[in-house]
């Protein structure tokens, strides 16, 4: 059963553009919710993670939006480039500090020029 | 400061062998986790050791074990091995919880 449902499972997007990835979670018990980027051949890098206290949380191109009465979160990357090319990963663990980090599918981004 | 280092990166073993990976965290981190990605599955919790002792475990069978040395380096073994456990096996290592940083994991390979 996947407690993190992530969507799309993969995403193009022109250069300049805005990319957003949704998720969705069922365990209202989860408190911290992390976003990770991978590329090819390299391990999850952790981009940008939220606390349900807040709504929104923005670092440069980067923004997570947080509906807690919907039990949903995304992440927005602003202008987008050819570099942000790579998977994403949405996630959450039921406390915050908790290494048991529940995972989306993934989905993968596609910038073109 | 070095990031966390997995060897090796590729390995193939055979049906019914046992393997064993190793990770070094970053410097000062204590604690531990290890997960398992596959395309099927997608990124899955193994465990997750801090101070030597094993702190948390995902849904695995007991083929899967790790353990930690007093210098936070890790190690994780997977016994009598089955083709269905090839997957890019991950470590990452953190201060006390928050913000995992990933290695780039050992390839295996079950043939």
């Amino acid at each position: 059963q996947q407690q993190v449902k992530q969507s799309p499972q993969s995403l193009i997007v022109q250069k300049g553009g805005i990319s957003i990835i949704n998720c969705a979670y069922e365990n209202t018990a989860f408190d911290y919710f992390p976003w990770y980027q991978q590329f090819p051949g390299k391990g999850p890098a952790l981009l940008i993670a939220i606390r349900p206290d807040v709504s929104e949380k923005k670092e440069g191109r980067f923004t997570i939006s947080f509906n807690k009465s919907a039990k949903q979160f995304s992440l927005h990357i602003m202008d987008s480039q050819p570099g942000d090319s790579a998977t994403y990963f949405c996630a959450a663990s039921i406390q915050t500090g908790a290494n048991n980090l529940f995972f989306g599918t993934g989905t993968r981004l596609t910038v073109i020029p | 400061k070095a990031g966390v280092t997995q060897t090796p990166r590729y390995l193939i073993k055979t049906r019914g062998q046992q393997v064993t990976l190793s990770c070094s965290p970053i410097s000062g981190h204590r604690s531990v986790s290890w997960y398992q990605q596959t395309p099927g599955q997608g990124l899955q919790f193994l465990f997750e050791y801090f101070s030597e002792t094993q702190r948390n475990k995902g849904n695995f069978p007991g083929r899967f074990s790790g353990r930690q040395f007093s210098n936070s380096r890790s190690e994780m073994n997977v016994s009598t091995l089955e083709l269905g456990d090839s997957a890019l096996y991950l470590c990452a290592s953190s201060l006390a919880g928050e913000f995992l940083h990933f290695g780039n994991g050992t390839r295996l390979t079950v043939t």
